[in-house]
Formats: C-alpha cells, structure tokens, sequence
C-alpha cells in the first residue's frame, strides 16, 4: 500500500510568489493533516479534514494561508504570496477514524520550502 | 491545556549505550493517547507506539521499551544497546480530541 504521497520535494521561490502543495492520503483514511516544522515552533497542526470537510483551521498563520481537499484522493495547501517566514518544512498525514483514539498519523515525506 | 515537555533537546551516547528519552504531558481529558515518532536524517517521520490512557502496561519492541506512568503523566522511551542508525529526532506526541500534539523532540546522537 502506498503511502502518504506529497509533491513536490523541494520548492525554492521568491518573496511574493504563489506557492501550491500538494497531497494524496493513503487511499481509505478519512482524516487529513497538514502539519508545518520549523526550528523555532516545531511541529504545528495546521488545518485538518475529516471527509474531504475542513474541521479546524485555527492553526492556519494567516489568510494568506489556504487549503482544500476537493476530493478523498487530493488536498493541496496554498500561500500566496508567499514570504521568507514561511520557509518550513511541511507535512501533510492521514489516518482513519478519530486519529487520536484510533490511528496513528501516517505522514508524507514533506516539503521543503524555501521563501527567499 | 494540552502540552507535551520532552526536556531533553539533545542525546548523545557511544554505541551500545542505552538512553532514555523523557517526555512528560499536561492534559485533563480522561482517555487519552500517546505516541512516539521518529525523524531520521532522511526527513519523514515514522511512528513507533501508540499507548491509550487505560494501559499502563510497560511495552517492549525489540530493543525499544516504553514506560508509561500516569501517576507522573511520563512516557519515556528507552533505547537499548543503541546504534548507530538510532540517531535520529525522536517526538513524543499527545492525542487528544482530533489533534496531535507534538513535543519540540529529542535528537539523539549514537557514535560508532
């Protein structure tokens, strides 16, 4: 079973530029996550989806920030524009049920991305 | 509220070594879980043990063991005759409701 899949790896832009992240869960999992990791504030949820339907966005920075899960296969994660402060590291995890009291978090490999 | 304390910021044992990394939570929800992921070098983040608040019952993997008390809301992770391809940011993480939180991670060094 494959897992959790984001593209792209590595995303290098400028200041200002729009940014798209993209995720495909693991086929099944009903929760999605976008986490974001950097050096000063960790790991910080984000946003997540239950069915394809946004839940909690509190963790979401700014309105410069967005995402969407159009359908149970994709999400994408949004910045436009884009500044150097966003330059993190970010993961998009899946899992089923109420991931908390049921499955671990299954997490992708991650963006890279640098604002410069 | 809901926190996760891992004190430690960084490990580093000669191999063969055992280490323990500490992680101590804050949380009033009654049922509860808690994890352990590791992070390689590599980047991803891989998940070790889930641990519900109703189990208290000590747990070993090979040369990984994990001790949860919830007297001292701790749940420490043990590495034993650590090696090389331990090194790695190890997170210990509360869920509680629909959210994970994650402690900011113990990085482990293991010399040859």
């Amino acid at each position: 079973d494959a897992g959790v899949i984001q593209s792209p790896r590595h995303e290098v832009t400028e200041m200002g530029q729009e940014v798209t992240l993209r995720c495909k869960p693991i086929s099944g999992h009903d929760y999605l996550f976008w986490y974001r990791q950097t050096m000063m504030r960790g790991l910080e949820l984000l946003i997540y989806f239950n069915n394809n339907v946004p839940i909690d966005d509190s963790g979401m920075p700014e309105d410069r920030f967005s995402a969407k899960m159009p359908n149970a296969s994709f999400s994408t994660l949004k910045i436009q524009p884009s500044e150097p402060r966003d330059s993190a590291v970010y993961f998009c995890a899946s899992s089923f049920v109420r991931p908390s009291y049921n499955s671990p978090l299954h997490f992708g490999n991650g963006t890279r991305l640098t604002v410069t | 509220a809901q926190k996760v304390t891992q004190a430690q910021t960084e490990i580093s044992v000669v191999e063969k070594e055992d280490v323990t990394l500490d992680c101590v939570y804050e949380t009033r929800d009654t049922t509860y879980y808690l994890f352990w992921y590791k992070q390689p070098p590599s980047g991803e983040l891989v998940f070790l043990i889930r641990r519900n608040s109703f189990d208290e019952q000590n747990e070993i993997s090979g040369r990984y063991s994990w001790n949860f008390q919830k007297s001292t809301s701790s749940f420490n992770f043990t590495i034993t005759a650590s090696q090389v391809v331990d090194s790695a940011v190890y997170f210990c993480a509360l869920g509680g409701g629909f959210k994970t939180i994650f402690g900011a991670g113990t990085r482990l060094f293991v010399k040859a």
